[in-house]
């Protein structure tokens, strides 16, 4: 069983059209996490969930919207898909409580906007 | 403020060699400090972790790490590298609050030759 897994693996899309991209995590865990990676490797956080409420929500153009309906599932949204959106996106997740607070990542989505 | 400098972005080694990758942190809190690996086309996995207790830290597949605070330095080792260690490893750092961010240095690509 995949503790964080992401669909789909791989996106590719034109210029301009809105996609989601979906997670879902199997370990009981209550935070959970997007993070952007770049064409360089760097790898960036982008928002943070809590219990379904947001708390890290980093400088990211509001046309990324997260989406948690319930504790185990956090997706993103992404409006107007722009040629620079085009990176590996992962998803993970934590115990939010414990410390040290250790991520569990997903496999990611490579998005390519064309 | 906190960031991680992994020094060299690609590092090649023998089959048999010893590893060393090279991690420096910046903190203005006591660290968390975290190394992750990730294999081709897959999510990031926990190698090992350094959370105030000892400076020594084993991890999995024969990888450590020593946390020297005189040198702000978090360098990730093992004696005898194996093919299949090659992959992109990540340096982190956090705080201590399970509310801090995971932040990551930009990658070391490990290549093994046999």
């Amino acid at each position: 069983d995949t503790a964080v897994s992401q669909t789909p693996k791989y996106l590719v899309t034109q210029m301009g059209n809105d996609k989601s991209i979906k997670c879902e995590q199997n370990l009981g865990h209550d935070t959970m996490y997007w993070y952007k990676q770049d064409s360089k490797k760097f790898l960036k956080i982008m928002f943070s969930y809590n219990n379904k409420e947001l708390i890290i929500n980093e400088t990211v153009p509001n046309r990324f919207s997260p989406k948690s309906p319930d504790k185990a599932h956090l997706n993103l949204h992404i409006n107007s898909l722009e040629l620079g959106d085009s990176a590996v996106y992962f998803c993970a997740s934590s115990h939010g409580l414990r410390t040290p607070n250790i991520q569990y990542f997903g496999a990611g989505t490579r998005l390519s906007v064309l | 403020a906190q960031s991680v400098t992994q020094l060299g972005s690609h590092v090649s080694v023998s089959e048999g060699a010893l590893v060393l990758l090279r991690c420096n942190y910046s903190s203005s809190v006591p660290p968390y400090l975290f190394w992750y690996v990730q294999y081709p086309n897959q999510g990031l996995q926990l190698l090992l972790k350094y959370t105030s207790a000892a400076t020594l830290v084993k991890g999995i597949n024969g990888f450590e790490a020593e946390f020297k605070k005189s040198e702000t330095s978090f360098h990730l080792t093992k004696p005898s590298a194996h093919m299949s260690d090659a992959a992109e490893y990540f340096c982190a750092v956090s705080g201590v609050r399970n509310t801090d961010k995971l932040i990551f240095g930009t990658g070391t690509r490990l290549q093994v030759f046999p």
